[in-house]
């Protein structure tokens, strides 16, 4: 089992629409949660960082961590073409120290139709 | 540069030949990282270089895979005997001080091709 599950979709969903991607983890031991957006054949950029369970807003996006559950979410309200990407989470157990401690989830491939 | 620049974006190449991949990171970043994405699948890391200290290898599959990195500057990742497995995008990421990826930056990434 890996550590961290993300379903790779294709996920494709109308303009206007709100988009939920997912990613479970099994490492009770991770703290730190990040959404990653990678256009094609581009580098990941970094969307979003939480740590504490609950929601954390960010113009149309949205972060969700439930780490009773172990289970993180992304939102993404009003969707537009530009949303169209990969978007991959990722984690970690410490603060400080290296990325390389950073667990990648697989990506979720999400197109938004006009 | 504005961003960590990599070299060269596409390499095609024949199974058993080497190859170089070639990571220019953000200037003054002490921190840089190699990863490799396989089709549909997630970052795998690869090798972690900060400042003077000796590199993480940790993460290197064979001993086919080896990096070199002088000082805080260019970083180069060498694959040698190339097996089709290898073909993957190669990511070179850098940041300020080692964190928990609020402030990496990647690249574009080295897609290769092992024919």
């Amino acid at each position: 089992q890996k550590e961290v599950e993300q379903d790779p979709g294709p996920l494709s969903v109308p303009e206007g629409a709100i988009v939920s991607l997912n990613c479970t983890y099994s490492n009770s031991a991770f703290q730190y949660f990040m959404w990653y957006r990678q256009y094609s054949r581009k580098g990941p950029e970094l969307l979003m960082y939480t740590y504490s369970s609950g929601n954390k807003e960010d113009g149309r996006f949205t972060a969700q961590v439930d780490k009773s559950s172990k289970y993180i979410s992304l939102f993404i309200r009003d969707s537009q073409p530009s949303d169209s990407a990969t978007y991959l989470c990722a984690m970690s157990s410490i603060s400080s120290g290296s990325a390389r401690q950073l667990t990648f989830g697989s990506g979720t491939q999400l197109t938004v139709l006009p | 540069g504005a961003g960590v620049s990599q070299s060269p974006s596409n390499k095609v190449t024949e199974k058993g030949k080497d190859v170089e991949l070639r990571c220019d990171p953000i200037s003054g970043h002490t921190a840089l990282y190699w990863y490799r994405q396989r089709l549909g699948q997630g970052l795998e890391f690869l090798i972690y270089f900060q400042g003077n200290s000796a590199p993480d290898k940790s993460g290197l599959p064979s001993d086919r895979f080896s990096a070199e990195r002088t000082g805080e500057s260019v970083s180069t990742l060498t694959i040698q005997r190339t097996q089709q497995e290898d073909s993957a995008v190669y990511l070179c990421a850098s940041s300020l001080i080692s964190n928990s990826g609020n402030t990496i930056y990647f690249g574009e990434g080295s897609w290769l091709t092992v024919v």
